[in-house]
């Protein structure tokens, strides 16, 4: 199975301030020209929401200063400037066999 | 609006049986693949399971695997998930969603329906 770590864990962001987490997988995502990793948001007390999909694709509605970059087996998600509405549990997934990563939690300092 | 409305959430006994709904509107379900993801509590994703849009493939994370059935009602609209031999480990909030590709890229998820597996 593939394996997905995120990193950090937790997160404290000062508003306006950017922000990064890091996924790695156990192999690599890179199939037919596609990265098979999606980026999720748990806003707290909420359902899963899609911000990125085959890895720097925006989901429909996504605010531009979320996006998402890598190949292969490392990949980040980067916020430009955190807002009050970003905080949440944010995940990874592969998209070959459907794993998530832990999950990283960014909140407001 | 397209949406996805999950119902059939309880408490069972281990061992017992429990049948979770998911009715779609916005869009028909035969045309895409559908998933079941699951939250246990203070836990991280675990995806369970998922159907093509055409109905003829099936596929189960290995924990669930043997238990739990994927099915889906076109006349309906609505996809299902039969779980049997239920386990404590099977509690969780139960997410449908829809899915863009086979099987990634999970565009449109419910509020969730919660499972307890307790005596």
């Amino acid at each position: 199975d593939i394996v997905m770590t995120q990193s950090p864990l937790s997160l404290p962001v000062t508003p306006g301030e950017p922000a990064s987490i890091s996924c790695r997988s156990s192999q690599s995502l890179l199939h037919n020209g596609n990265n098979f990793l999606d980026w999720y948001l748990q806003k707290p007390g909420k359902s899963p929401q899609l911000l990125i999909y085959l890895g720097s694709n925006r989901a429909s509605g996504v605010p531009d200063r979320f996006s998402g970059s890598g190949s292969g087996t490392d990949f980040t998600l980067k916020i430009s400037r955190v807002e009050a509405e970003d905080v949440g549990v944010y995940y990874c997934m592969q998209g070959l066999g459907r794993t998530f990563g832990q999950g990283t939690k960014l909140e407001i300092k | 609006e397209v949406q996805v409305v999950e119902s059939g959430g309880g408490l069972v006994q281990p061992g017992g049986s429990l049948r979770l709904s998911c009715a779609a509107s916005g869009f028909t379900v035969s045309n895409y693949a559908m998933t079941w993801v699951r939250q246990g509590p203070g836990k991280g994703l675990e995806w369970v399971s998922g159907i093509r849009g055409s109905g003829d493939t099936t596929v189960y994370a290995d924990s669930v695997k043997g238990r739990f059935t994927i099915s889906r009602d076109n006349s309906k609209n609505t996809l299902y998930l039969q779980m049997d031999s239920l386990r404590a480990e099977d509690t969780a909030v139960y997410y449908c969603a829809k899915a863009q590709q086979w099987l990634y890229t999970f565009d449109i998820w419910g509020q969730g329906t919660m499972v307890i597996v307790s005596s």
